[in-house]
């Protein structure tokens, strides 16, 4: 069965201080890796997205790192913000015939405090 | 910037109502989706939608659900003989195309199941 395993499940920092959140997969065929913000009682936002061939994709203050032979990603934040404050979200999609398909782990809650 | 819409924000209806959830993917996207997070839980593929024929599913999406595109912009959930736990958050989502792309996920609907 697809996991997707995220931790730590919360994690609180100060403002300006960078933190790195990690996230393991067991999902076959892998097709790509996604890292979501979402705010509490909002949809999704993507920040980054990384196929098998990429083992880092930055978006301003966020880096994502994929390591494709031991199924790993971790989501890095630089020089935290306050608004950085909501759930990390590792989703990762299966490929072949179920590449819609989206697995999602179960999240990082952040909270950035001043 | 174009964005994925929901309506209604919220919907509370009594076990054994039948409830269409209403969507309005961005207008040049080809694949729609839905999701649902129960409350503190992960993030759930239900169904992808495209060319007017479910794509995939997932074991929730029984046949309780059924979705539709009447026209060319809404795309419904229709949850037949609503259950308690039914109550979720329902995500729709929508992408240009499937693999390594975006999927954009709107505001989402709380369904309250009483």
């Amino acid at each position: 069965k697809n996991q997707v395993e995220q931790s730590p499940q919360s994690l609180i920092i100060l403002e300006g201080k960078n933190c790195t959140l990690q996230c393991n997969y067991t999902v076959s065929p892998f097709s790509n890796l996604r890292w979501y913000k979402q705010d509490t009682g909002r949809g999704p936002v993507s920040l980054t997205i990384m196929t098998f061939s990429e083992n880092t994709k930055s978006n301003g203050r966020y880096t994502a790192t994929l390591d494709a032979d031991t199924k790993q990603s971790s989501l890095h934040i630089t020089a935290s913000q306050l608004s950085d404050s909501a759930s990390y979200i590792c989703v990762v999609s299966a490929g072949g015939n179920a590449g819609n398909m989206l697995t999602f782990g179960g999240g990082t809650r952040l909270m950035v405090k001043p | 910037e174009p964005e994925v819409t929901q309506t209604p924000s919220h919907q509370v209806t009594q076990m054994g109502q039948e409830v269409i959830l209403r969507c309005v993917p961005i207008s040049n996207h080809l694949y729609f989706y839905w999701y649902r997070q129960i409350l503190g839980q992960k993030v759930e593929f239900l169904v992808s939608f495209y060319n007017n024929e479910i794509s995939e599913k997932s074991e929730i999406f029984d046949d309780q659900f059924s979705v539709e595109r009447p026209d060319g912009s809404n795309f419904t959930l229709k949850i037949r003989s609503t259950k308690l736990e039914d109550s979720a958050m329902y995500f729709c989502a929508s992408s240009y195309r499937v693999g390594p792309y975006e999927q954009y996920f709107g505001p989402g609907t709380r369904l309250t199941v009483t």
